[in-house]
């Protein structure tokens, strides 16, 4: 089974500081994939960035950077000069290599508001 | 050019209602899903198709079938609409394996009155 815990349901930050968001997971596949992903107010789901569980190096795209501590089973999204645009829901979700029918596990989300 | 469309974008309708939600990806992926984001946001698989085969039916009630005439393609159809069942509905695809990422649908609003 695949199991995704984000503790923080809401967090503020002020506009061009970095914010961190928690997420920890649970599996028992030998290899899986995390992501994590946005939800603006429109809506839509947009894919972020990728962390796989064999990487040596935490996942980095542009200003969004992934704190992966395999031991402790955290994958932490850091989102670095946050931008008013920034404001939205955050998932992190996973996949194991076991996974049934392929899905993404997803966490409760973090809604994120920057403060101008 | 849109790599996932389902549409309709907003679906309100009576109780006992049928309706139907279409999904189209262009991306080529094995693996197509139905997902449900309730109204505290929590994303929940129902379903989950790999070349037009029924993978996963995560304790969806009956009235929700889904259809795939092919792998490009990913209906859901619900049948006597229930007040519970509003919600907003993501289709998905994705290639095959764990370290891929999903792609999602601009989701459909569903409200039922």
């Amino acid at each position: 089974a695949q199991k995704i815990t984000q503790t923080q349901p809401g967090m503020f930050v002020q506009e061009k500081e970095a914010v961190t968001l928690d997420c920890t997971y649970d599996t028992s596949d030998p290899s899986y994939g995390l992501f994590w992903y946005k939800q603006p107010s429109s809506g839509e789901m947009i894919f972020l960035i990728y962390q796989g569980s064999y990487d040596q190096q935490n996942a980095t795209e542009g200003r969004y950077s992934l704190n992966f501590q395999k031991a402790r089973k955290s994958a932490n999204l850091v989102i670095s000069a946050s931008q008013l645009g920034d404001s939205a829901m955050y998932f992190c979700a996973m996949r194991g290599v076991k996974a049934a029918g392929n899905k993404l596990t997803f966490g409760g989300g973090t809604r994120v508001l920057v403060k101008p | 050019d849109t790599a996932v469309s389902q549409t309709p974008k907003y679906l309100v309708t009576q109780m006992g209602n049928d309706k139907s939600i279409k999904c189209e990806q262009n991306l080529g992926h094995d693996t197509m899903y139905w997902y449900k984001q309730d109204s505290k946001k929590f994303l929940k698989i129902m379903f989950s198709y790999n070349n037009k085969e029924l993978i996963i039916n995560e304790t969806v009630p009956n009235r929700f079938s889904p259809k795939s005439p092919d792998k490009a393609h990913l209906n859901l159809h619900i049948n006597s609409l229930e007040l519970g069942d509003s919600a907003v509905y993501f289709c998905a695809s994705s290639q095959g394996g764990s370290h891929t990422e999903a792609f999602f649908g601009q989701g459909t609003r569903l409200t039922v009155v």
